[in-house]
């Protein structure tokens, strides 16, 4: 059974850095891409950042680029997402989650609980 | 970037309804279009994704459909837990965009 499960998530305040991180099991982790999608309070889904299976791809939002680092650790099954430099709009739940593909479309087959990161003063 | 666009923003269906939501792309995706069921609280769940494609385990009352910039999501027959928000996801471009949901409520 696939579970994802963030943690790192909580208070901090603006200009202060927070490292997220999820972790998988009930899959082969390695053979999979992982990416980090966001929700503000009441608001949309807003897609983050994702990885390749291996690591060698990374892909980050524009408007987030410069501020965050996204890795994995395939020897321990664990995404990581490094989030420097926060302000009070990157105030949301944080969910992982994984891409499945196939050959006519792919999609974010599981997802974790989520976890808030509430940036304040 | 691509916008998605989906119509109505709200809904207010009865049990047993059929409803459709409409999800259009400011460019073609082909059928890199997936559809999410998001209730209070909770994580987004995958309905439909490769734009027909139902996900294991979720009921045949719901269904995709669409190529390029026009897609639809269809419920056949309502029922209470349906109640939710829904978001049509594009994954053919980076950066991969979101709708910016359809709230049903079920009367």
């Amino acid at each position: 059974q696939v579970h994802l499960v963030e943690s790192g998530g909580g208070v901090v305040q603006p200009g202060r850095s927070l490292r997220l991180s999820c972790a998988a099991s009930g899959f082969s982790f390695d053979g999979y891409a992982l990416h980090w999608v966001r929700q503000a309070p009441g608001k949309g889904l807003e897609w983050v950042a994702g990885i390749s299976f291996d690591g060698s791809d990374e892909f980050i939002a524009d408007s987030l680029k410069g501020r965050l680092t996204i890795s994995r650790d395939n020897s321990r099954d664990t995404l990581f997402l490094q989030m420097n430099n926060l302000r009070p709009e990157d105030t949301a739940v944080y969910y992982c989650t994984r891409l499945y593909r196939v050959t006519t479309g792919d999609t974010f087959d599981f997802w974790g609980q989520g976890t808030m990161v509430t940036v304040s003063s | 970037d691509i916008q998605l666009t989906q119509s109505p923003s709200f809904l207010s269906a009865s049990v047993g309804d059929r409803v459709t939501v409409t999800c259009r792309a400011s460019q073609g995706v082909g059928t890199y279009l997936a559809w999410y069921q998001q209730k209070l609280g909770k994580a987004p769940k995958v309905l439909i994704y490769a734009a027909s494609i139902l996900q294991d385990g979720v009921p045949s009352r719901f269904s995709g459909s669409g190529f390029g910039t026009e897609f639809t999501l269809t419920i056949s027959s309502l029922r209470p837990e349906d109640s939710a928000t829904y978001f049509c996801q594009q994954l053919d471009t980076y950066p991969i965009t979101f709708g910016q949901g359809t709230r049903l409520e079920i009367k």
